[in-house]
């Protein structure tokens, strides 16, 4: 899997958008960007995952450049439950299935600080 | 809404016993995940299943073993605890279809003294 390089911290104030930047430029065309995030003392929650085009949920937005070598998650409003550890994460899915299985390689991650 | 829980939140464990940590999901997911967490050193995958009585190693499987007798119940077994595996262990499953997207349970600190 493709190595991931993030910032490893981040501010941002309550209410404005969250941008977090990531950038993967060994990806290969059938890897998959994933987005996690651990609050305190809580298990990783997944976010979203892309492969080339922008994606949108109830969470977040994955905004991934045309060469595919980085990407960007945003959280558009962001709020004090905010604030985790994001980890960015490329793997080959989600079309895995028998014995491929769901390797997700978690890395330092960003830790995002939301401010009041 | 997703489910998937843990027996115990924090064990603590003498050298040499061993230890059984429980997950169980309630979404009827094929494949479910046994990681630890250390301070460092991310989360490494030690064992998957895809599916009932399957299993395959991951990462770092010395020193543990699993059981899936059921399709809900993933075990995580330490045969003879030692103090280097004291660390956070967390469980997760997913379908295969969208194996990338897993759903963790909130994770066992285990202490082995």
């Amino acid at each position: 899997d493709a190595k991931t390089t993030q910032p490893p911290s981040m501010d941002c104030a309550e209410g404005r958008a969250a941008n977090l930047p990531c950038n993967h430029s060994t990806i290969s065309g059938n890897e998959y960007v994933y987005w996690y995030r651990q609050i305190h003392s809580q298990g990783p929650q997944y976010i979203i995952h892309g492969l080339k085009n922008n994606e949108t949920n109830e969470m977040a937005s994955l905004i991934i450049t045309e060469d595919r070598k980085s990407s960007t998650l945003i959280l558009p409003h962001a709020t004090l439950r905010d604030t985790a550890v994001y980890y960015c994460i490329v793997s080959l899915f989600p079309h895995a299935g028998g014995t491929s299985y769901g390797k997700l390689t978690f890395g330092q991650g960003t830790i995002l600080t939301v401010h009041p | 809404d997703v489910k998937v829980t843990q027996s115990s939140r924090y064990l603590v464990k003498r050298t040499g016993e061993k230890v059984f940590l429980e997950c169980v999901q309630d979404m009827d997911h094929e494949n479910m995940f046994w990681y630890r967490q250390d301070p460092g050193l991310g989360l490494r995958l030690i064992y998957f299943s895809y599916d009932v009585k399957m299993k395959e190693k991951g990462d770092i499987p010395e020193g543990y073993s699993v059981s899936r007798e059921k399709k809900e119940r993933f075990s995580l077994i330490l045969e003879s605890a030692s103090t280097n595996q004291t660390s956070m262990y967390l469980c997760a499953s997913s379908i295969p279809g969208l194996a990338g997207e897993q759903y963790f349970g909130p994770g066992t600190r285990l202490t082995v003294t």
